[in-house]
């Protein structure tokens, strides 16, 4: 089964800033399916990004993804408030569809 | 508007079983499938399984072979996920997710509670 790293596990950003999270697989995933989701308290995840790179709908052009292979970036430019939350990358290539363990996104 | 309902909150004792339901609206159900998704407080995602609408086909993690069932009743356009022999560790909110590949609609969450 494929193991999701996400570093760093917290990372402390002031609104306007860029946030650069990443999530490495222990093997390759298939065709990039990776994904990633946003988590706020008391929420249900939310689908950010799919294919690695591809925006989901609504999702505004601040968040981006990148990589292939077994190294995967979420990036997200001048960050908004309601941007500081919990974020997970999944593979969906191989069964089992494992989760990182997140990465957590905090007002500095 | 395509939305998933899930069941309420429950309250389970140790040993007991606990159904989730989790209605879907807005979509044509048997097109995609569900998965289910579990967070524990305080922890990360994790996923339990996925169902196929379309034919029941059914794939569970390791961890929870023998102690779940995902089924669906496409009359109702809804899915269920039972899960056997609580133990404390199954505490935990439920999600179900519309799922071709990425999970990009979510339900609300079902907390499920075991305690004696």
């Amino acid at each position: 089964e494929i193991v999701l790293t996400q570093s760093p596990g917290t990372l402390s950003l002031s609104p306007g800033e860029r946030a650069t999270l990443s999530c490495r697989a222990s093997q390759s995933v298939s065709s990039s399916y990776l994904a990633w989701y946003q988590q706020k308290p008391g929420q249900a995840p939310r689908l950010l990004i799919y294919g690695a790179s591809s925006r989901a709908t609504g999702i505004p052009d601040r968040f981006s993804g990148s990589g292939s292979g077994t190294d995967f970036t979420l990036t997200i430019n001048r960050l908004e408030p309601e941007d500081f939350a919990v974020y997970y990358c999944q593979q969906y290539g191989y069964s089992p569809l494992h989760f990182g363990r997140g990465t957590k996104l905090e007002i500095k | 508007q395509v939305h998933l309902v899930q069941s309420g909150a429950e309250v389970k004792k140790p040993g007991a079983s606990v159904r989730v339901s989790c209605k879907a609206s807005g979509y044509t159900f048997t097109r995609y499938g569900i998965s289910w998704v579990r967070q524990a407080p305080g922890q990360g995602l994790e996923w339990m399984g996925w169902i196929s609408p379309y034919n029941a086909n059914t794939n569970y993690v390791q961890k929870l072979q023998g102690r779940v069932t995902m089924t669906t009743d496409t009359s109702t356009s809804t899915a269920y996920m039972e899960l056997r022999s609580l133990r404390s560790d199954d505490t935990a909110v439920y999600y179900c997710a519309r799922e071709q590949g990425p999970m990009d609609v979510w339900g609300q969450g079902t907390t499920v509670t075991v305690s004696s």
